[in-house]
């Protein structure tokens, strides 16, 4: 079955303790990226990938870092989360040419950083 | 920066009903207007994907038009089901900005039996 999927799908932490959230695909899709989604902001690109080593910020990378050293995975990466990064995050992927292609998103991963 | 605003913010409707969910953007060079369903807790499921030279597309009991000239799109539902019941957000690909994706803040649907 095509998919995108994230782990962990929920997880707490504390301030300061260095985290990584997985996100892997299955349907060969060259563009990935990270979005997170909170109440009255709607969702907002942090991060995205065009391939393999190749990573741009979105809207708001502050904070964040990713890797892409596998076409299939691209996981996000919060050095040291502070609690306005408590939220609900998506992966998505898709084809490369933007004009033909939707994006597939993940299940989600909802984060609180206490 | 390209805005993307979604009206009403939410919406009730009885079982049946036929019904319009509007999204503006303010610039017009998009490759493409995607719209999704969001079930509470879930991810996002795409619906429909129109094209940068396309007016419309249909799925079903969904139609989704674009007029890109005036910045808006719509998403027709017709005879609605309380399966319905969901957020549906809209998102544009600029072209200029290449690969980034701009999400509108949704419109909550309840349809009721």
């Amino acid at each position: 079955e095509a998919q995108v999927t994230q782990n962990p799908r929920y997880l707490i932490t504390v301030t300061g303790k260095k985290l990584t959230v997985t996100c892997s695909q299955n349907m060969n899709h060259e563009y990935m990226s990270w979005y997170r989604q909170d109440p009255g902001l709607g969702l907002r690109q942090i991060y995205y990938s065009m391939n393999v080593e190749v990573t741009d910020k979105g809207d708001v990378p502050e904070g964040y870092k990713v890797s892409r050293k596998e076409k299939r995975n691209f996981p996000l990466i919060l050095e040291s989360p502070s609690p306005n990064q408590t939220s609900l995050y998506f992966c998505a992927s898709r084809r490369r040419e933007a004009y033909l292609y939707e994006q597939f998103f993940g299940p989600g991963t909802r984060l609180t950083v206490l | 920066k390209q805005e993307v605003t979604q009206i009403p913010a939410a919406l009730s409707v009885p079982e049946g009903e036929n019904l319009v969910l509007n999204c503006s953007f303010t610039d017009s060079a998009i490759y493409n207007l995607q719209w999704f369903r969001q079930d509470p807790g879930k991810g996002l499921t795409s619906l429909l994907l129109i094209q940068s030279s396309q007016r419309e597309q249909t799925s079903g009991r969904l139609n989704a038009s674009l007029d890109k000239s005036s910045g808006r799109s719509t998403l027709y539902i017709a005879a609605s089901q309380p399966g319905d019941s969901a957020t549906y957000l809209c998102a544009v690909s600029p072209t200029h900005t290449g690969n980034q994706f701009y999400f509108g803040t949704g419109t909550s649907l309840t349809v009721i039996p």
